[in-house]
């Protein structure tokens, strides 16, 4: 079974660093995109950028360029999403997918959602 | 970036009615969409891709048609379980936007 597990909720303080993962199983890591998906609360689905683990492409959506590095470690099939500096309004949940194949198109399976609350 | 339009964003209906939403792109993108539903609180779950093609398991009360710059997501009597929120995505060329949503929720 193909499945994604995120780690868990996330409280922190404005300009702290913080790292969320993604750690995929049931199916070969490095073959298939993974994405990253802001959802704000009440608010809809945001897609900021996606990575081939196999070669590590990534792709930002512009307005989460500069703000948000994707990266991955293939020894642990795991994907995660970085900030440097949390602001306020980065208070989300977060979703990880997977494509549905190995082209980079639409997510297949998704991950629990890791809910990242950014305050002082 | 290619903006993806969702009309109605909010839907009133009843248990068996036919619903229909639609997806419109500001450029032609083919048949690159996909449909999602989203339940409260829980990650999306892809119902439709490649504008029409049904995703494995998915009802098929559920259907997508459209190419090009406009989509629709058909629900062939609505069922207790489908009332949720409905995101169209464009994959044709990055970023992969999503629409701004549509919630069915019952009359």
């Amino acid at each position: 079974e193909v499945q994604l597990v995120q780690s868990g909720a996330e409280v922190k303080k404005p300009g702290e660093p913080l790292k969320i993962s993604c750690k995929g199983s049931g199916y070969s890591f490095s073959s298939y995109w993974i994405g990253w998906v802001r959802q704000m609360p009440g608010k809809g689905l945001e897609w900021m950028g996606i990575i081939y683990p196999g070669d590590s492409e990534t792709r930002y959506s512009p307005s989460f360029q500069g703000q948000v590095s994707i990266s991955v470690d293939n020894s642990i099939s795991t994907a995660y999403l970085h900030w440097s500096r949390l602001k306020t309004s980065d208070t989300a949940m977060y979703y990880c997918a997977r494509t549905l194949d190995s082209t980079d198109t639409w997510f297949g399976p998704w991950g629990q959602g890791t809910l990242v609350t950014v305050s002082s | 970036d290619i903006q993806v339009t969702q009309s109605p964003s909010f839907l009133s209906a009843s248990v068996g009615d036919r619903v229909t939403i639609t997806c419109r792109a500001s450029q032609g993108i083919n048949s690159y969409l996909a449909w999602y539903q989203q339940k409260s609180q829980k990650a999306p779950k892809l119902l439709i891709y490649a504008a029409s093609t049904l995703q494995s398991g998915v009802p098929v009360r559920f259907s997508g048609s459209g190419s090009g710059t406009e989509f629709t997501l058909t629900i062939s009597g609505l069922q207790p379980e489908d009332f949720a929120t409905y995101y169209c995505q464009q994959v044709k060329t990055y970023p992969f936007t999503f629409g701004q949503g549509t919630k069915v929720e019952i009359k």
